[in-house]
C-alpha cells in the first residue's frame, strides 16, 4: 500500500529555513500523481502549500510564493519542501500527500505529519 | 481570493443523519472533496469529485455539490464519526480549503 513518512527538524529558529522531505513507498513519485504539501497550525484548519510533478514542475500557494520550494528526488523516491524566512505564524503539523489522478485532484494518501515549530 | 466557507459545528444524535455544508462562490461548478480528521491524526479523504467514495469509506457517507453548496452527508451517524471535517476543491490552480467542521456524536 501507499505509505508517505515526513522527516526533518522539528524546531526552526526564527528568520531560518525549515526544510521536511516525504519519502514515498508503495508507489513512484515518478508516476503520474502529483505530490503534495498541506500544513495545518495547532487546533486550527488546513493550508495547501504547494504541489510538485516528478517533471520538477512545481506550484504554489499564492500566500507563500516566494517563501517556498518543492523539489522532488526521483532517485530516493521522495519529495521536499523548502521555505525560508520562517515566523512563528509558520509553527504547524506539516503533511505531505499524494494527489489522485483525475479532474478532481483529491489527496487521497497522507503521511502522518511532522511538528515544526518556529522559535528561538 | 477564493473562500469555501463551513459551519464551524454540527451537532446529531447517533443514528441520525448529519449534514455538513460547504459553501463557495459557484462551487457547483468545481470537484470538491472531503477530508475527515479525528484527534490526533491525519485528514482522510472521504469524498471526491462531489460524491464518490474511495475504497474503505462506509457508504453511510455521500456527497453533492449544485450552485453555491456542496453538502457532506452521513447517514446512521455513529459514535466513530465524531471528528473534524474539511471540504476542498480547487481554484485557478491553487488547493483551498474550507475552515472545517467539527462534527459531534451526541
Amino acid at each position: 500500500q501507499v505509505q508517505l513518512q515526513e522527516s526533518g527538524p522539528g524546531l526552526v529558529r526564527p528568520s531560518g529555513t525549515l526544510s521536511l522531505t516525504c519519502a514515498v513507498s508503495g508507489d513512484s513519485v515518478s508516476g503520474t500523481n502529483y505530490w503534495t504539501w498541506v500544513r495545518q497550525p495547532p487546533g486550527k484548519g488546513l493550508e495547501w502549500i504547494g504541489e510538485v510533478y516528478h517533471s520538477g514542475s512545481a506550484t504554489y500557494n499564492p500566500s507563500l510564493r516566494g517563501r517556498v520550494g518543492i523539489s522532488v528526488d526521483k532517485t530516493n523516491n521522495q519529495f521536499s519542501l523548502i521555505m525560508t524566512s520562517v515566523t512563528a505564524a509558520d509553527t504547524a503539523i506539516y503533511y505531505c500527500a499524494r494527489i489522485i489522478v483525475g479532474a478532481s485532484r483529491g489527496f487521497d494518501h497522507w503521511g502522518q505529519g511532522i511538528l515544526v515549530t518556529v522559535s528561538s | 481570493s477564493y473562500e469555501l466557507i463551513q459551519p464551524p459545528s454540527v451537532s446529531v444524535s447517533p443514528g441520525q443523519t448529519a449534514s455538513i455544508t460547504c459553501s463557495g462562490n459557484g462551487l457547483g461548478d468545481k470537484y470538491v472533496c472531503w477530508y475527515q480528521q479525528k484527534p490526533g491524526q491525519s485528514p482522510v479523504l472521504v469524498i471526491y469529485q462531489d460524491a464518490r467514495r474511495p475504497s474503505g469509506i462506509p457508504e453511510r457517507f455521500s456527497g453533492s455539490n449544485s450552485g453555491n453548496t456542496a453538502t457532506l452527508t452521513i447517514s446512521g451517524t455513529q459514535a466513530m464519526d465524531e471528528a473534524d471535517y474539511f471540504c476542498q476543491a480547487w481554484d485557478s490552480g491553487t488547493a483551498i480549503f474550507g475552515g472545517g467542521t467539527r462534527l459531534t456524536v451526541l
